[in-house]
């Protein structure tokens, strides 16, 4: 059973680029949050995806951008790229059908973009 | 903006010893959950108690869940080497048709040999 994977892994983009990464949920999830990790800090939310909606968002500008998919995957893409957007974004994915949604989120390894 | 702040923000222990972080937030919860992060990787859901609940155990780990005090704490008995990670608590909130969660800053935990 495939958990949740995250492309690309590493990126290195210069300021002023657009980027997108992508994210596949582990099977049997529909829900798709992703988090912004700078370096020695916790993750900060930014969005979450259910029935291919935006259903919450965290305090990012609108240079953050996402889509999920009918296949319940998604995508995260920041427009205008600054300095500060160089950061570990981790994609979580969750089951919010009927009774079973628990809040446990599971977790993909990350894509790690750097902006120069 | 962080929810939570956990305390110490780093920790470092010999194996075998016990391993406490603490970890306080400021709003209302669903439930707490704690997870583990290995150099800069994904998170690893560890344990989840909900707001209703006092006490968890899960193997070598003990939560605890103090909502009058907006605290928790997670008790990691006998470590190993192995548990070399940073640990984050995070905060559950449901509503509706969203649900979010909100980590804290973390607590680095070092265990030697």
């Amino acid at each position: 059973d495939a958990g949740v994977t995250q492309s690309p892994t590493h990126l290195i983009k210069t300021r002023g680029q657009q980027v997108t990464l992508r994210c596949s949920p582990k099977s049997g999830h529909d829900t798709v949050s992703w988090y912004q990790q700078a370096l020695g800090q916790g993750p900060q939310f930014i969005f979450q995806y259910y029935e291919e909606e935006e259903r919450q968002r965290g305090n990012f500008p609108d240079r953050f951008s996402g889509h999920q998919f009918p296949n319940y995957s998604s995508e995260l893409n920041v427009n205008a790229l600054l300095l500060g957007d160089s950061a570990l974004y981790l994609c979580a994915s969750s089951f919010r059908g009927g009774s079973r949604f628990t809040g446990e989120l599971f977790f993909g390894e990350g894509s790690r973009l750097t902006v120069l | 903006s962080q929810q939570g702040e956990e305390d110490p923000q780093a920790l470092s222990i010999q194996e075998g010893e016990n391993a406490t972080m603490n970890c306080s937030y400021k709003t209302s919860i669903n439930n707490l959950q704690w997870y583990r992060q290995n150099s800069g990787r994904g998170l690893v859901h560890l344990i989840l108690i909900r707001s209703n609940e006092r006490e968890k155990h899960s193997g070598r780990l003990r939560v605890t869940l103090d909502t009058s005090k907006k605290s928790s704490s997670l008790l990691i008995t006998a470590s190993r080497a192995a548990d070399t990670a940073s640990y984050f608590c995070a905060t559950g909130l449901n509503t509706g048709t969203a649900s979010k969660l909100t980590f804290g800053t973390g607590t680095r935990l070092q265990v030697t040999l």
